[in-house]
C-alpha cells in the first residue's frame, strides 16, 4: 500500500493564480482531510469529508475549496492564491471504529505540499 | 485561546536524557489524547494514544493523562539522538473525528 499520496511536492504560485492539491489513499478510508502547518501555529484543518460526496468546513477554509467524488481522492483547490497561503500542506485519513473495534481516530498523513505563494 | 496549548521549545537534551513534553487544553469533552512524531520535511506520524485518564507505557515512551487538570504529557527515557524530531499533542471528542493539535515541540538529542 503507498498510503497517502500528495502531488506536487513543492509549487510556487503568483498571487491570483489557482491550482488544486491533490490527495490520494489507498486504504479505503472513509474520512479525509486538509490541514496546513505554518511555524507557530501547529497544524489547522481547512476542510475534512466523511465520504464521498460529504464535505464540512475546519477552522480556516476561507480561500478553499474541496469536492470527494470517490472514497479515494480528496483535492484541495486553492481559488486564488494570496501570499498568506504560503504554507505546507498536509493530507489525512482515517477509518472509522468498526463493530467491537475502537476508533483510535489515527490519522495516516501525507509527506506535504510545500507551497510558495509570491 | 487555542484549545490546545503546546510549549513550541526548541528543547535540547544530552542522549540518555529524561525528555518531558507536555500539553495543556480547554476542552472538557476531550477524551481520546495522541502525541505524534514529525521528522523534518516528512508528514506526522501516530507515536502514542491514550483514551480518557492515566498512563499508557510503550518502550521507552510514556504517555500520562490528567483530566482533572487538563494536562498530558509523554515522557522518553534514554532518550536517542534518532528522537530528534517535532512532537505534536492532539487530541478529540469522543464520536468526532476531526482533531485538534498543538503547535508542536521541537526536540533534538544530541549524541
Amino acid at each position: 500500500n503507498a498510503g497517502v499520496t500528495q502531488t506536487p511536492k513543492f509549487q510556487v504560485l503568483k498571487t491570483g493564480q489557482s491550482m488544486t492539491l491533490q490527495c490520494a489513499q489507498d486504504m479505503n478510508h472513509e474520512y479525509m482531510s486538509w490541514y496546513r502547518q505554518d511555524p507557530g501555529m501547529g497544524l489547522r484543518l481547512i476542510h475534512y469529508s466523511v465520504g464521498a460526496g460529504i464535505t464540512d468546513q475546519g477552522e480556516v477554509p476561507n480561500g478553499y475549496n474541496v469536492s470527494r467524488s470517490t472514497t479515494e481522492d480528496f483535492p484541495l483547490r486553492l481559488l486564488s492564491a494570496a501570499p498568506s497561503q504560503t504554507s505546507v500542506y498536509f493530507c489525512a485519513s482515517s477509518s472509522p471504529g468498526r463493530r467491537g473495534r475502537a476508533n483510535t481516530g489515527e490519522l495516516f498523513f501525507g509527506e506535504g505540499s510545500r507551497l510558495t505563494v509570491l | 485561546q487555542k484549545e490546545v496549548e503546546q510549549d513550541p521549545g526548541p528543547l535540547s537534551v544530552p542522549e540518555g536524557a529524561i525528555v518531558s513534553l507536555n500539553c495543556t487544553y480547554s476542552n472538557s469533552a476531550f477524551q481520546y489524547f495522541m502525541w505524534y512524531r514529525q521528522y523534518s520535511r516528512k508528514g506526522p506520524e501516530l507515536l502514542m494514544y491514550t483514551y480518557s485518564s492515566g498512563n499508557k507505557e510503550d518502550g521507552r515512551f510514556t504517555a500520562q493523562v490528567d483530566k482533572s487538570s487538563k494536562y498530558i504529557s509523554l515522557f522518553i527515557r534514554d532518550s536517542q539522538p534518532s528522537d530528534s524530531a517535532t512532537y505534536l499533542c492532539a487530541m478529540r471528542q469522543t464520536g468526532a473525528n476531526n482533531l485538534f493539535f498543538g503547535t508542536g515541540t521541537r526536540l533534538t538529542v544530541i549524541p
